[in-house]
């Protein structure tokens, strides 16, 4: 069966701190992974990572992703309040139209 | 933009009754999908269409019905709801085929009593 895990669950820091979110995956013929920002309601996307080795950037947020080790980290740099939410991480699969989704970690930033 | 739109965002529910939650999409999106996040659960999939009249089972299945009859609509039906469907529902399009890129609804919170 397809997992991701997320760690930590929950992190509390302060504004200006720099964070970074784990996700690990065991998906059969693993094909990307994928970030998602949660805030009140509906996930909205990050990034898609493919290629190991290869950071992905936007602004103070950034991904990559290590295939050797089946994982990917999430850092954000400077942080400020409206970072607070949840960070979903997901893994997709080739010949499967369906992500796995993990669990979360649920970032708070204190001001 | 419009986007994925969800009704209604609350609900309260009797064991045994039946609804159905909406979803529209304004992307022409081919992809669509129903979602439940549960604590200590992460989102888990439901249904799946690839695109109309195409219909398939997700992670957990048992207890809802999907049609879709249109490209923009693709409602999720609960049969006889028990209070286990307590859960907040999302809706997501894709205009991928192999549906990473969701785009999310804003979710409806399901109460069943």
């Amino acid at each position: 069966e397809d997992k991701v895990v997320q760690s930590p669950l929950s992190l509390v820091v302060h504004e200006g701190d720099t964070v970074t979110l784990n996700c690990s995956y065991e998906v059969t013929n693993f094909r990307s992974l994928l970030w998602y920002k949660q805030e009140k309601k509906a996930p909205t996307f990050l990034f898609m990572l493919t290629s190991s080795g290869i950071e992905k950037k936007s602004g103070r947020l950034s991904s990559i992703l290590d295939k050797k080790e089946l994982s990917s980290i999430l850092n954000i740099t400077a942080t400020q309040t409206g970072d607070s939410a949840i960070y979903l991480c997901a893994a997709s699969n080739f010949g499967n139209e369906k992500l796995t989704f993990g669990t979360g970690t649920r970032l708070t930033i204190i001001p | 933009n419009a986007g994925v739109t969800q009704t209604p965002k609350f609900q309260v529910l009797k064991t045994g009754q039946s609804m159905t939650l909406q979803c529209a999409q304004d992307m022409n999106h081919e992809y669509m999908s129903w979602y439940r996040q549960d604590p200590g659960m992460g989102l888990r999939l439901i249904h799946y269409s690839v695109g109309a009249g195409i219909t398939d089972q997700g992670e957990v299945p048992n207890g809802y019905n999907v049609s879709r009859s249109t490209t923009e609509d693709f409602p999720l039906r609960l049969l006889s709801a028990a209070p286990s469907q307590t859960s907040v529902y999302f809706c997501a399009s894709s205009d991928d085929r192999v549906n990473e890129k969701l785009f999310f609804g804003s979710g409806t919170q399901l109460s069943v009593l």
